[in-house]
């Protein structure tokens, strides 16, 4: 069965420290991947995407994440943390490729929390 | 661009009433549009897709008759909880694409709260 998996429920790091989200998917085909983060009580923002070509993408506030086929990962990475990241983050899988059905499936979530 | 606005961000009501949850895509034509439930601490739960004109279709284990969705236009699909329970009390988000194209892009959320 198709799954995202985050290993990680809750990670804290230092403010300046760098980070990493790990994120795995099952099933044999590259699917569209994602990074969102959800502040609390609020929706989902989009960090970044990947599709295809490149296997380091770039996304806002500093994100950038690496497509591993080998490993079935996408994980996350940021250079320095800053407090305002402090946040839930979740990693998504499209298996449909933008089709009729959404078929988006989510990680059940990193929670970062900042220390000053 | 690609704006999606949800309303309202906040409902408390009483058993038994129905709740009706808005979302619009406010700068672009949303063909297709997804409904999420989300438990505290939880992830995103799929409820249902609904595409502009159709009838939605909803993941398995959720009630059509509880939670009615209707997208009549290609800026607007309503959520409506009908004869709401505490059970009901959660985080709904909406999201909306132009289909065949990525990625979705999100409401920020409407918390439902029934006593």
């Amino acid at each position: 069965a198709q799954s995202v998996t985050q290993p990680d429920i809750h990670i804290t790091v230092s403010e300046g420290a760098s980070l990493e989200l790990r994120c795995n998917y099952s099933y044999g085909a590259t699917p569209y991947l994602f990074w969102y983060v959800q502040s609390p009580g609020q929706g989902l923002q989009l960090l970044l995407k990947y599709f295809s070509g490149d296997t380091l993408v770039q996304g806002i506030k500093g994100f950038e994440a690496e497509f591993k086929r080998s490993q079935s990962s996408f994980n996350l990475r940021k250079p320095s943390v800053h407090w305002s990241d402090a946040a839930e983050y979740f990693c998504a899988v499209d298996w449909n490729y933008g089709g009729s059905q959404g078929n988006l499936i989510f990680g059940k979530g990193t929670k970062l929390s900042v220390k000053p | 661009g690609a704006v999606v606005s949800q309303h309202p961000s906040w409902v408390i009501c009483k058993s038994g009433t129905s709740v009706k949850i808005e979302c619009r895509s406010l700068d672009f034509q949303a063909t297709t549009m997804f409904w999420y439930r989300q438990f505290p601490k939880q992830s995103l739960m799929l409820m249902a897709t609904s595409n502009e004109g159709s009838k939605a279709t909803y993941e398995q284990g959720v009630e059509k008759d509880k939670f009615l969705i209707n997208h009549a236009s290609l800026t607007l699909s309503t959520l409506t909880v009908t004869s709401a329970h505490p059970e009901d009390s959660s985080f709904y988000i909406c999201s909306a694409r132009v289909q065949g194209e990525q990625p979705q892009h999100f409401g920020d959320g409407t918390r439902l709260s029934i006593l």
